[in-house]
């Protein structure tokens, strides 16, 4: 079976600009989740989605939205580009949404 | 808002060394799982705890859960070199309205030297 896919693998965008990031979980997985990790650091929580619901929202601005599709796929969209929205943003699915989470690959966005 | 600490940041050790990290919430866990990231790569689940007092063994890795819920230990025994990485906690709050928020601690970094 496919792990999470994500795509873009890598990104370069300028301030101001818009993204948007996609993730397909693991077949059967229902749950969703984005994080943002910093060099040196943990992955910090952005979104969950379960049954394409929004059942988690971490201390991100609003600048920062997601959705989930009736395949189960999702996208984080990020709107107003900062230099400090530079990082690795991994897509992490489960079966729902209590479970251990299988991260994808993540997607290097890069700020200029 | 949860914090969760992890003790120590970074951890050297000789091939066959044992090796623990801690990790310390500041509030009561409903569960906490463990990942593990190599370098370059991505996390890896390892395995959720959820009960209190809750110890389980997976080959040379340890992982046990606080009577209390609010910190956990990893232990591994006669590292190898196969172990480098980044060692994460990661709990979720017992109730409240963040449910599905996941809140990761900053990682302990392991280098085994062989």
């Amino acid at each position: 079976d496919a792990g999470v896919t994500q795509s873009p693998t890598h990104l370069i965008k300028t301030r101001g600009q818009h993204v948007t990031l996609r993730c397909s979980p693991i077949s059967g997985h229902k749950s969703v989740s984005w994080y943002q990790q910093v060099l040196g650091q943990g992955p910090q929580f952005i979104f969950q989605y379960y049954e394409k619901e929004e059942r988690g929202r971490g201390n991100f601005p609003d600048r920062f939205s997601a959705r989930q599709f009736p395949n189960y796929s999702s996208e984080l969209n990020v709107n107003a580009l900062l230099l400090g929205d530079s990082a690795l943003y991994l897509c992490a699915s489960s079966w729902d949404n209590v479970l251990g989470q299988y991260f994808g690959p993540g997607t290097r966005l890069t700020v200029t | 808002g949860q914090q969760v600490m992890q003790i120590p940041q970074y951890q050297h050790v000789q091939e066959g060394e044992d090796f623990t990290t801690y990790c310390n919430s500041s509030t009561t866990l409903s569960n906490i799982q463990w990942y593990k990231q190599r370098p370059g790569g991505h996390p890896v689940f390892l395995i959720q705890l959820v009960k209190s007092g809750e110890v389980k063994k997976q080959k040379r890795l340890t992982f046990q859960f606080g009577e209390a819920k609010k910190n956990s230990s990893l232990h591994i025994t006669a590292t190898q070199t196969t172990d480098v990485g980044t060692y994460f906690c990661a709990g979720r709050n017992a109730g409240g309205t963040s449910y599905g928020k996941l809140t990761f601690g900053q990682g302990t970094i392991l280098t085994v030297h062989p």
